[in-house]
């Protein structure tokens, strides 16, 4: 068990939907990534987030974004779904942002399965 | 550009043979690497990681990898493989600036007994 969660484990919905995924970081971490695994991409690094702010971004769709709140939890929200977005959703987090220091290890979640019909 | 590749897909091997995966990097700085595992339905867990210092590296679960930088390459070895390593392996670098990893595709494991 790796300290961080997320929720919900899966998640089915239609296109055009909107769904939320949740995170919770490990305790003390203040930097929240977001990961998008999926067969054919492979594991893609979508944004980060440093005690609140937006630190760096990946390859983020416009219909997706993501906000981090005072109590560190993050939130993931996918708009106007696609059967493309179909994928697992992996939350990590780490203790600072990487390169004010060595590079931190991330530690992640469970994920959640998003699946769109 | 910084990237990782992992070369092998998929990789079968015998129980109690030796492992090695390979991961290539191209990064423009001093890189900061990493091996995830992925067992089926879970969360990625790090199992090494190399910051600076001896190239050989020792992690969790009896696995080792070594950092050749003339070659740019950090692969993953392990000496006698257990059935339980089945799993899907991550090879991932990350910065000393800037705040993003970047993660290979990925290289499957089988373990026959």
């Amino acid at each position: 068990d790796s300290g961080v969660t997320q929720t919900p484990k899966h998640l089915i919905t239609a296109t055009g939907q909107r769904v939320t995924l949740r995170c919770s970081p490990r305790s003390g971490d203040l930097s929240v990534y977001w990961y998008q695994q999926s067969l054919d991409q492979g594991l893609q690094f979508l944004i980060q987030y440093y005690n609140g702010e937006e630190r760096a971004k990946g390859n983020i769709l416009e219909r997706f974004s993501a906000q981090q709140f005072p109590d560190l939890h993050s939130e993931l929200n996918l708009s106007s779904l696609e059967l493309g977005d179909s994928a697992l959703y992996f939350c990590a987090s780490s203790p600072k942002p990487s390169g004010r220091a060595r590079g931190d290890e991330q530690f992640f979640g469970p994920g959640t399965r998003l699946t769109v019909l | 550009a910084q990237s990782v590749t992992q070369p092998d897909i998929h990789i079968t091997v015998s129980e109690g043979a030796s492992l090695e995966l390979r991961c290539n990097y191209s990064y423009g700085a001093t890189p900061y690497l990493f091996w995830y595992v992925q067992s089926p339905g879970q969360g990625l867990q790090l199992l090494l990681k190399y910051f600076s210092g001896d190239t050989l590296v020792q992690g969790i679960k009896g696995f080792e990898a070594e950092f050749k930088r003339s070659q740019s390459s950090f692969n993953l070895r392990k000496p006698s493989v257990h059935w339980s390593d089945a799993a899907e392996y991550f090879c991932a670098v990350g910065p000393n600036t800037g705040n993003q990893f970047y993660f290979g595709t990925g290289t499957s494991l089988t373990v026959i007994p």
